[in-house]
Parts: structure tokens; C-alpha cells; sequence
């Protein structure tokens, strides 16, 4: 049982390119998150998906998109990387169907992400 | 959501319990008290939640005050593998659909020997 399994690991960008993170879970949760962390800062939330076809913005969305392709995965984009998006990027799940289980979130191990 | 107020950082000798405060005053009475912790370099890791009693599970212990304006995660035998950073948040159970935990700088704990 894997979890929640992010790739790239790593990864280098030059400012402008583009990239896409890749997060899938094998648990059966409805919910899938992605944040990014920076140094010395907690954990501030990117976008979200309640469940399978929907998603919505979180608390620092701008310069990113998501895809929730299905149950299981949800991918996290950047369109034109800047340098203020280095940054390691989390994502996570949780069962998303209520109840106080519900904000039991399972992360991954994260992405670390440079942007040049 | 209730605001979470946390030390910035604590020391605790191997083997000793460590007992990490978090207060909630302004909590509303159907926010549950949940606590996760991340080790440098890793994604966080959930630890123990609870509404007003007190719960305890292989990890930790949580100890919530009658009035729930504040708790205690409480490790009962502080080993150098619990250093870390620790978040207390409070949020309200789910009816359904997603849900938005925000987590905050949290406390470090250093376990030293």
C-alpha cells in the first residue's frame, strides 16, 4: 500500500518553462490537495479537489493549474515558472466524506522544485 | 476556523515526556482539535484528534481543557526521532465534500540527548 506517491522527486526548471507535478493515492479518497512549502513557512494550500470532476482554488493559486484526471490522481501545473515558485510541493488526500475522519490527511513524501 | 496560537520552538531531553500547549480560545463547539507533525524534509504526518475528551493512541496522548480553549499533545517518551515540527489545527468535522486545513508555523520540538 503506497499512500500517496508524488513525482518528480526533484526537478530544475529554467524561469518560463513549464512542468507538471503528478500525485496519485491508492486509498479510495475522494479528496486530493496540493500545497507548497517554503522555507522557515508552514504549509499554504494550492487548490483542492472535493472529490472526482471538481476542483477549487486554495490560498495561493495564482500561477498554477490542477487536474483531477480521476479518482486516484490529480496533477498540479505551471503554465510559465517563475523563480518565486521554488518551492517543495506537497500533495494529500484524505477520505473527504465527512465526519470528524475527514480532515485526517495522508501527505506525500514531496516534490522539490527550483526554478532558475 | 478557530485561530491556533503554538510556541515557536521547545526543547525536551531524551526520554522525557514532552508536552507541546496549543491554544484555541476562540474554538466553536463542533471544531475538533487535531494535531500532525513533519519531520525536516518530509510531508506531514497525522497524530491524533479529538473533540473533548481526552484521546490517546500509539503516538501520542491529547489532552483537551473542560472549557476546550486550549489542549496538550503530550509524547510520552521523547525519542530523537520525535524532533520535528508540530501543528495544531482546529477545524470543524465534515457533512460532505472537501475541506481546507490550513496549517500554521507550527512548534519545533529539538529532543536532545
Amino acid at each position: 500500500n503506497a499512500g500517496v506517491t508524488q513525482t518528480p522527486k526533484f526537478q530544475v526548471l529554467k524561469t518560463g518553462q513549464s512542468m507538471t507535478l503528478q500525485c496519485a493515492q491508492d486509498m479510495n479518497h475522494n479528496s486530493m490537495y496540493w500545497y507548497r512549502q517554503d522555507p522557515g513557512m508552514g504549509l499554504r494550500l494550492i487548490y483542492y479537489s472535493a472529490s472526482e470532476g471538481t476542483t477549487d482554488k486554495g490560498e495561493v493559486p495564482n500561477g498554477y493549474n490542477v487536474s483531477r484526471l480521476n479518482k486516484r490522481e490529480f496533477s498540479l501545473r505551471l503554465e510559465s515558472a517563475a523563480p518565486s515558485q521554488t518551492s517543495v510541493y506537497f500533495c494529500a488526500s484524505t477520505t473527504g466524506t465527512g465526519g470528524s475522519g475527514a480532515n485526517v490527511l495522508t501527505f506525500g513524501a514531496g516534490s522539490r522544485l527550483t526554478v532558475l | 476556523d478557530a485561530k491556533t496560537t503554538q510556541p515557536t520552538s521547545m526543547d525536551c531531553a531524551e526520554g522525557r515526556a514532552a508536552n507541546l500547549p496549543c491554544n484555541h480560545s476562540t474554538i466553536s463547539g463542533n471544531e475538533y482539535v487535531y494535531w500532525y507533525r513533519q519531520i525536516h524534509s518530509q510531508g506531514p504526518q497525522y497524530i491524533i484528534h479529538g473533540l473533548k475528551n481526552n484521546e490517546t493512541n500509539e503516538m501520542a496522548s491529547l489532552i483537551i481543557t473542560e472549557d476546550r480553549k486550549s489542549s496538550t499533545l503530550i509524547l510520552p517518551h521523547a525519542t530523537l526521532r520525535d524532533t520535528a515540527v508540530y501543528y495544531c489545527i482546529v477545524r470543524a468535522r465534515l457533512t460532505g465534500g472537501g475541506n481546507k486545513l490550513t496549517f500554521g508555523t507550527g512548534t519545533q520540538l529539538k529532543v536532545e540527548l
